[in-house]
């Protein structure tokens, strides 16, 4: 079974500057997605980045970006110049690549709380 | 289409009470999933659709639990006599294949 370790709990950053939330995974699986979701406070969950395992090259969305490591089972989300609307819950996510297309679901970490200090 | 839908988005029950909540996902999204959210963890997967069919049940799914998706457009998930272990926020999630999933707003279910 697949699981999703994210060891920090809860963090906070001025704003501005650059934070690194931890991220590691579990799995037997050689072809397989991983995301980081964004909750704000009371707000729904929103993806904010989506890596394939075969791709080598990290992915990148504006100042959002992922240092995806295969062999060592680690993907970070690096948000750079942060700001006050960057405060939420962010969850690092899973979800293995079936070729029956029969089990995608994803599966979530317990979430890093982040607070971007004014 | 403003995305995917949830109602209600707060519940109150009395526990041994039935609840159904409805999902209305993107209207050309052919998966549709259900996960629990407790406070201060990561959603649980509970079960998922691709168009009316039910592929996969967690076994968090308990027997009070069922959840339908018929002709493969809205979905329910309804629980029966209600436990005060079942009080979580609902999540709703549709998407097309692999290409992660877009949340409703969720339903806060609170069994008192």
């Amino acid at each position: 079974a697949q699981t999703v370790t994210q060891s920090q709990p809860e963090m906070s950053v001025q704003e501005a500057e650059t934070v690194t939330l931890s991220c590691t995974y579990d799995t037997s699986e050689n072809n397989y997605y991983l995301f980081w979701y964004k909750q704000p406070p009371s707000r729904q969950m929103i993806l904010v980045i989506r890596q394939e395992a075969y791709k080598q090259q990290n992915a990148t969305e504006n100042r959002f970006s992922v240092n995806f490591q295969k062999a060592a089972k680690s993907f970070s989300l690096k948000i750079s110049d942060s700001q006050l609307g960057d405060t939420a819950m962010y969850f690092c996510a899973f979800m293995k690549h079936s070729f029956m297309n029969r089990d995608d679901k994803i599966i979530f970490g317990k979430g890093t709380r982040l607070h971007i200090l004014p | 289409d403003t995305g995917v839908s949830q109602d209600p988005r707060h519940k109150i029950t009395k526990r041994g009470q039935n609840v159904t909540f409805r999902c209305d996902p993107i209207s050309e999204h052919n998966r549709l999933y259900w996960y629990r959210q407790t406070l201060g963890q990561g959603p649980e997967f509970l079960t998922y659709f691709q168009n009316e069919a039910q592929l996969e049940k967690s076994r968090l799914l308990s027997d009070r639990f069922s959840a339908e998706r018929p002709k493969g457009s809205f979905s329910t998930l309804e629980i029966q006599r209600t436990e005060q272990g079942d009080s979580a926020m609902y999540l709703c999630a549709s998407s097309l294949a692999r290409q992660g999933y877009t949340f409703g707003s969720g339903t806060r279910l609170t069994v008192v």
